[in-house]
This record gives structure tokens, C-alpha cells and sequence, in this order.
């Protein structure tokens, strides 16, 4: 159980053009789930805090224009990376909070590359 | 602030060796801990979690992790290191908001 999934697992795409990369839980459902990114030999740096039904909250310092996060419903999250530049990529994880409120579960990644 | 901080690296040990991988914290009140592990180009998966009770945690694949209240720490440990444990572990501290708060991560290499 408690498994999340996200798609695509990895993408390369042109300097401009727009990514989306989707979390879901597969077996429970989730009212939060969390964007990450992770740079090669690093930790991860959340970006933002997603939250069924309403707006996300972004850490300092990512922009909210140009990294649009949807939770439309209690499954799914997507991250659409807008005007890619080459410094977006990356390795890109979600994580899904399950309802007891502990643990986090983390989708296997995706890694976007933009040339 | 809270924080986490996995002082090593790396940890090298040898196969069928006992391992530890160091992870201290600073919090406010009482700590969620959590210990996971990043395979290659992996995301990451839930070892063990402390949360109240016994100051020792017994998690997936033979790790365990000791509490340590007076010394702020939460180590990982596994009695006999195998190879296929060789991977980067991260440390996370969760805040009251539940966001999780990650050490730098430790990569462990178990050697044959």
C-alpha cells in the first residue's frame, strides 16, 4: 500500500516549451502533497506545499508563475513547469502525506531536461 | 529554527559489518522523526519513523534507529550491513505545519 506514482519519469524538452509531470496516490488518498527538486549529490529543496481544493503555497524564492501546481483532487497533483529554461533541470519528486498525518510517501521522480 | 544535520557524507563499511548513519536534530517541542532511503535516480522511500513511545524503531529492510533525547539524535542502524543497502539516506525532522525539514542526506557504500 501507500504507493504514488508519477508521470512522466523522464522528459526532455526545448527551451520554452511547457512540462507537465503528474503525482498520484494510488491507494489512499491525499489532502496534501509536496513538490520537491533535487540537484545531482544533494538534498531536496520543497518547493511547495499542495493542498486539495486550494491554492499551493510556495517556499521563498520559487516562482509561482512560472512552477504551476493543481490539486484538483484527493489522487492527483501536477506540476507544470512553464517556459523551460535550461537551469529547470532537474530531478523533480512529489510526495503524498497520508491521512494519519506521519509519513510522507515519495513518487519515484521525474527527471526533466531542457535543451 | 528547526534543524537536521547528518554529519558524514559518506560511510563506508564493510559487508555483513554492523553500520550506523549519524543524524542529530534541533526542534522546539517534541520531535517527528523520520529516516528514508534514495536508491539511483530513485525517489525516495520511508524506512522508519519515531513519533512517541520506545526510544528504539524498528523499520523496513532490518534498519533500526535509537532516540536519544538528551543527546538530540536519531542514528540509523542495521546489525549486519548488506551491499544492496548501499544508497543515499536522508534524516527529516517534520514541523508542526508538516513539512519535513531534511538533513544533506549520507551515502552509504557497503563493500563486498
Amino acid at each position: 500500500g501507500a504507493v504514488v506514482s508519477q508521470h512522466p519519469s523522464r522528459v526532455i524538452c526545448k527551451s520554452g516549451t511547457s512540462v507537465k509531470i503528474e503525482c498520484r496516490s494510488l491507494d489512499f488518498q491525499a489532502t496534501t502533497m509536496f513538490w520537491y527538486r533535487q540537484f545531482p549529490k544533494q538534498s531536496l529543496m520543497l518547493m511547495a506545499t499542495s493542498n486539495e481544493g486550494s491554492k499551493a503555497t510556495y517556499e521563498q524564492g520559487v516562482e509561482k508563475d512560472k512552477f504551476l501546481i493543481n490539486h484538483a483532487s484527493l489522487t492527483l497533483s501536477t506540476l507544470t513547469v512553464t517556459s523551460a529554461h535550461p537551469e529547470d533541470s532537474s530531478f523533480y519528486i512529489c510526495s503524498a502525506l497520508i491521512s494519519s498525518g506521519y509519513e510522507q510517501y515519495f513518487g519515484p521522480g521525474t527527471r526533466l531536461t531542457v535543451t | 529554527a528547526q534543524s537536521v544535520a547528518q554529519p558524514e557524507d559518506q560511510v563506508n563499511v564493510a559487508e555483513g559489518n554492523p553500520l550506523t548513519v549519524k543524524c542529530t536534530y534541533s526542534v522546539s517541542g517534541n520531535p517527528y522523526l523520520f529516516w528514508y532511503v534514495q536508491y539511483p535516480n530513485r525517489g525516495l522511500q520511508f524506512l522508519l519513523k519515531y513519533i512517541t513511545g520506545d526510544n528504539l524503531v524498528k523499520g523496513s529492510y532490518g534498519f533500526e534507529a535509537e532516540f536519544n533525547k538528551s543527546q538530540t539524535s536519531f542514528h540509523l542502524k542495521k546489525p549486519s550491513a548488506l551491499v544492496s543497502d548501499s544508497a543515499l539516506y536522508f534524516c527529516a525532522v517534520r514541523e508542526m505545519n508538516r513539512k519535513l525539514i531534511w538533513g544533506l542526506g549520507t551515502s552509504l557504500a557497503v563493500n563486498p
